[in-house]
């Protein structure tokens, strides 16, 4: 089936700094990428749906400019958690579609981040 | 307002008993899907359901759909341990918005 890669699998930073993290399609082209955020024991909340070469379309309550998102081609999209406090600490988990017939939706392997 | 209710949240049983888990969605939908997580990993496809009366079967696990109840059923026969994990649906809505419920963590006792 088709690979969804995402890098890093888990990071620590301190408070302050920004944090960048790949999503990649390895094996198809995602005209559609999901970003989704699950804090521990919850469900995943979907934060952003980002097409390619367009800008990413947010959900209530998540700050665009906290959270960049970057879809420039059809196999990477990338999300960057600027200025990370404490309290951004969470799973991040990337998903991608190529759209077809199938619906399939493709997830990547998550990025744990902790900011100290 | 797009609600995707998932139940129950906990389930605790024995194996070698069945069960199943209940997932209601509160608006018209594309696709619904049925994933499996494991502690600290990501999501895991166990089925997409497209269409009204859809049933798949993968080992001891069965998913359905009916579309006119809004209504995804997962059903577990004859549990094993390998099978704690937990289960979330989700629906996708308008091709691009995917809502997932709050999950049912499992848990199968020998």
């Amino acid at each position: 089936g088709a690979v969804v890669s995402q890098h890093p699998s888990w990071v620590i930073c301190k408070s302050g700094t920004s944090v960048k993290i790949e999503c990649r399609s390895l094996d198809f082209q995602a005209t559609t990428m999901f970003w989704y955020r699950q804090f521990p024991k919850q469900s995943l909340m979907l934060m952003a749906t980002s097409n390619e070469g367009s800008k990413a379309t947010y959900e209530q309550g998540v700050e665009k400019d906290k959270f960049l998102i970057n879809h420039a081609s059809l196999t990477l999209s990338t999300l960057t958690v600027t200025s990370a406090h404490p309290e951004d600490s969470s799973f991040y988990i990337c998903s991608a579609t190529d759209m077809t017939n199938t619906g399939e939706l493709f997830f990547g392997e998550g990025s744990r981040l902790t900011v100290l | 307002e797009l609600k995707v209710e998932q139940n129950p949240l906990f389930l605790s049983m024995q194996e070698g008993k069945n069960y199943t888990i209940y997932c209601n969605y509160s608006t018209t939908s594309d696709r619904l899907y049925w994933y499996r997580q494991d502690p600290g990993k990501s999501l895991e496809s166990l089925f997409v359901l497209l269409s009204n009366g859809a049933v798949k079967q993968e080992g001891r696990l069965m998913a359905s759909l009916d579309t006119k109840a809004r209504l995804s059923t997962l059903h577990i026969t004859a549990a094993v341990h390998d099978l704690s994990a937990t289960y979330f649906c989700a629906v996708l809505y308008n091709n691009n918005d995917m809502r997932f419920g709050a999950g049912t963590r499992l848990t199968v006792k020998p």
